[in-house]
């Protein structure tokens, strides 16, 4: 079975800093990866996600991710965050052709932005 | 617009009471799935469907059921609730496209159930 990782629980920010948040996933073949995120008191929206092709995709609101399959990880990245980025964000995977389209989720990193 | 709800948006229950939560999806999607979200655990799946009469079970499937009877819907019942399942809890829906498993879930606005 899959399982991901995401190395940090708490991030604090200021403004136009730029954000790195870790993501390693656990799974031999091929992976579907995705990143979430949870502004306060709402639900699960889609930040972006990787299929295949070019492991450098780009998402909504500047975000960005890369995937490194030797280290198996799915970096989310921002140049520079705002207050409004506050929020908690998950990392996912679906291995692909096993036989599920069920996501596993890494336990989410709260980032914090400090105006 | 197509979407997925969920009712109610918060609940309390009493301890060993059957509660059942709803979840509605507007998609046409044949996936549905049952996440539970607790502080220090992100989310983690209860049941999930693949389609008409398909239910599995999934990570936290102990004193959770559910039912698939037509493709919008998927309730979630606690058979008796106990104060560890206070939590809050997620619907999703994806599509299938054949052999491509190239699909995102879709998430409901989340129920807060808390059992007393």
């Amino acid at each position: 079975a899959q399982s991901v990782s995401q190395h940090n629980h708490h991030v604090i920010l200021s403004e136009a800093a730029s954000l790195e948040l870790g993501c390693n996933y656990s799974y031999g073949g091929t992976v579907n990866l995705f990143w979430y995120v949870q502004y306060p008191g709402q639900h699960l929206q889609l930040l972006l996600k990787y299929f295949s092709g070019d492991p450098l995709v780009k998402g909504i609101k500047g975000f960005e991710a890369e995937f490194i399959k030797s280290k198996f990880s799915f970096n989310l990245r921002k140049p520079s965050v705002q207050w409004s980025d506050t929020a908690e964000y998950f990392c996912a995977v679906n291995a692909k052709g096993a036989g599920s389209y069920q996501l596993t989720f890494g336990k989410g990193t709260k980032l914090s932005v400090i105006p | 617009d197509a979407e997925i709800t969920q009712s109610p948006r918060h609940k309390i229950t009493e301890t060993g009471r059957q509660v059942t939560l709803a979840c509605h999806q507007t998609w046409n999607h044949n996936n549905m799935f049952w996440y539970r979200q607790d502080l220090g655990h992100g989310l983690r799946l209860i049941h999930y469907s693949y389609g008409v009469q398909d239910t599995n079970k999934g990570e936290v499937s102990d004193g959770y059921s559910v039912s698939r009877s037509n493709t919008e819907d998927l309730p979630l019942t606690l058979e008796s609730a106990a104060s560890s399942q206070t939590s809050v809890y997620f619907c999703a829906s994806s599509e299938q496209k054949g052999t491509a498993r190239n699909t995102e879930a879709f998430f409901g606005q989340g129920t807060r159930l808390t059992v007393v």
